[in-house]
């Protein structure tokens, strides 16, 4: 079955105390694994596509890694406003994208 | 940001009234989708397009259905709406044959059904 986990659920960060978020998923055959960013009231933003295996991405303080197994997302020296959901997802066999639950992240000044 | 709009953007009704939800593109994207996003859930989809007068069911299809006469509008419709299709509803496009299937979603229509 085609499934997404992400983790943590929720993530307390002081600024510039940098982490990582993980999404792990499986999947035969990843047709692409997605992030979002998502405010409270709105609907999800987009910020990357990964394809394969080895591939990165990076946007401002955020980059994004993927392996066979999993993709992380990396906040480097974060600040209050990176404060959001961040989404995970890959597609599905429809086309749709399947999400996972989310890690709420929270960056204290 | 994607020409993506949504109406209403919150709607309290009542259980066994109809309730239909608009969105509407500007990118001329041929695909479209309907999710809902609950609690617990995440995001699923609930039905999509992939063409005017082309649509099939999603996860979570029971209870809605789905219209596109021209390429730019996607209803949903509730036929008789329950209490557990409150929700937060997103319409979501992409062009899936041009760039993968990133999708981008609209800003989300807050649904209340009492």
């Amino acid at each position: 079955e085609d499934q997404v986990t992400q983790s943590p659920e929720a993530l307390r960060l002081q600024e510039g105390e940098s982490s990582s978020l993980n999404c792990s998923y499986t999947v035969s055959g990843l047709r692409g694994l997605f992030w979002y960013r998502q405010d409270p009231g709105k609907g999800p933003e987009f910020l990357f596509t990964l394809y394969s295996a080895g591939e990165e991405k990076e946007k401002e303080r955020l980059k994004a890694t993927l392996t066979k197994k999993e993709s992380f997302l990396h906040i480097t020296a974060p600040k209050p406003e990176d404060s959001a959901t961040y989404l995970c997802a890959m597609e599905g066999s429809q086309g749709n994208l399947i999400f996972g639950k989310g890690t709420k992240l929270s960056v204290k000044p | 940001d994607a020409g993506i709009t949504q109406s209403p953007r919150h709607k309290v009704t009542e259980t066994g009234t109809p309730v239909t939800l608009r969105c509407h593109q500007t990118e001329n994207h041929r695909y479209m989708y309907w999710y809902r996003q609950d609690p617990g859930h995440g995001l699923r989809l609930i039905h999509y397009s992939y063409g005017v007068k082309d649509t099939d069911k999603g996860e979570v299809s029971d209870g809605y259905s789905v219209s596109r006469s021209k390429t730019e509008d996607f209803l949903l419709t509730l036929e008789s709406a329950t209490s557990s299709q409150t929700s937060v509803y997103f319409c979501a496009i992409s062009e899936r044959e041009v760039a993968y299937n990133e999708q981008f979603f609209g800003p989300g229509t807050r649904l209340t059904v009492l």
